[in-house]
């Protein structure tokens, strides 16, 4: 079964530092999309970024880049500047294999942001 | 704003009852998807309907259904509700199927007493 791992269930930084989030995942495709989401306390799930596996640049939105390396299928997420607000679970997912269209979460890592 | 709607925000019920979980895509979005967060398991996929019809099943319990009507909304079915079965259960829907990317509700947060 397909599967995607974060290593870091918790993870702090200062505000205005930066923290990075590691993921690595499993799949045997050749083209798919990687995804990063944020659930706030609000509890609603928010797309952060998301990354093509054919594009080898990598996504940035603001604040928020991403590392990837396709080979060794590591998916990580760098937080530049980090605000209160960051402070959320984070998510990386990959939609899984075999045509199916749904997403396969990690365990997710809660970021504290300390002021 | 997701545009994903979700009802009801909270349930509080008894074990063995059954609830409906309602959920309205975003306009133009054919695919609905439903996910059970609990604490030890994370994110689970429960199910996807694409148009009305199923599309994928993952680790659903059959006393769990769903379905989406003509005009796209969907509901999720608990019948014979267990203690365990007291979770965030999120609906979520896509435009684009290839790229995965979902759009979530703010979820229904079920409490099994």
């Amino acid at each position: 079964a397909q599967t995607v791992t974060q290593s870091q269930p918790e993870m702090s930084v200062q505000e205005a530092e930066t923290v990075t989030l590691s993921c690595t995942y499993d799949t045997s495709e050749s083209d798919y999309y990687l995804f990063w989401y944020k659930q706030p306390p609000s509890r609603q799930m928010i797309l952060v970024i998301r990354q093509e596996a054919y594009k080898q640049q990598n996504a940035t939105e603001n604040r928020f880049s991403v590392n990837f390396q396709k080979a060794a299928k590591s998916f990580s997420l760098k937080i530049s500047d980090s605000q209160l607000g960051d402070a959320a679970m984070y998510f990386c997912a990959t939609p899984s294999q075999g045509g199916s269209e749904k997403l396969v979460f990690g365990k997710g890592t809660k970021l504290t942001v300390n002021p | 704003d997701s545009g994903v709607t979700q009802t009801p925000k909270h349930l509080i019920t008894a074990t063995g009852q059954r609830v409906t979980l309602r959920c309205s895509p975003r306009s133009g979005d054919l695919s609905v998807y439903w996910y059970q967060q609990s604490l030890d398991q994370g994110l689970q996929f429960l199910i996807q309907y694409y148009n009305g019809e199923e599309r994928a099943k993952g680790n659903i319990l059959e006393r769990f259904s769903a379905q989406q009507f003509p005009d796209l909304h969907s509901e999720l079915n608990l019948s014979s509700l267990e203690l365990g079965d007291s979770a965030l259960y999120f609906c979520a829907s896509s435009l684009d199927p290839y790229t995965g990317e979902l759009f979530f509700g703010e979820g229904s947060r079920l409490t099994v007493l």
